[in-house]
């Protein structure tokens, strides 16, 4: 079965550092998104991304978030400069088409630590 | 508006028991609602979903039931198994949107 691949498994990252986390969605797939989750608590909405822009984001996705599908495999997050309360889980999923019909498949995430 | 509640937080159920776990939503215009398992180092993975215009749906062991009146859904583990043991996730969406995902519940099965 097709899988959503994400890497890192883990990025371990100094304050203030950039860090760039990495996605290959399903092939087919063309909705695309970004979630995290802090330890021990309920997985969040960063941003959804269909048709090379953003669709929607939530409070969290800041100006030191940008996202990016450089080519026609890989679907990246980019945190500029990072902060302590960035350090969670992070997940992609993507979503075929037509979407009403489709559940989102996720990656099994990156770790990120931030020091 | 956005929100989902779900309870409880922990469930301890016996190996054969049914587990049950319930979600509410406040805004109508979710029309998409799944149940996510997750094992620990792994992703959310879809177990179940179900949409508003049905009452309930089956596959197996796990059944969705859909209270479209009072904004309520859960699901029904039957036969409760160790293996089953995981962080379950209701979630509600719109089809091209995000998911907005309840708490969590850390289900524990005993042998």
């Amino acid at each position: 079965e097709p899988e959503v691949t994400q890497t890192p498994s883990h990025q371990v990252t100094q304050m203030g550092q950039e860090v760039i986390l990495r996605c290959v969605p399903i092939s087919n797939h063309l909705y695309f998104y970004w979630y995290r989750q802090i330890l021990g608590q309920k997985v969040e909405f960063l941003v959804s991304f269909y048709n090379n822009e953003i669709s929607e984001k939530s409070e969290i996705f800041d100006d030191q978030f940008s996202v990016e599908r450089p080519d026609g495999s890989n679907f990246t997050l980019k945190i500029r400069s990072t902060k302590l309360e960035d350090s969670a889980m992070y997940f992609c999923a993507s979503k075929g088409d037509p979407p009403s019909n489709q559940p989102q498949h996720f990656g099994d995430g990156t770790r990120l630590s931030i020091l | 508006q956005q929100q989902v509640k779900q309870s409880p937080q922990s469930l301890i159920v016996q190996k054969g028991g049914i587990s049950i776990i319930n979600c509410a939503y406040e805004n109508t215009a979710f029309d998409y609602f799944p149940w996510y398992q997750q094992f620990p180092g792994k992703g959310p993975a879809l177990l179940i979903a179900i949409r508003p215009d049905v009452s309930e749906k089956k596959e197996g062991r796990f059944t969705i039931s859909f209270n479209k009146s009072a904004k309520q859904f859960s699901l029904h583990i039957m036969d409760s198994q160790p293996g089953d043991s995981a962080t379950y996730f209701c979630a509600a969406s719109r089809p091209t949107g995000k998911l907005i995902f309840g708490q969590g519940t850390t289900l524990q099965v005993k042998p």
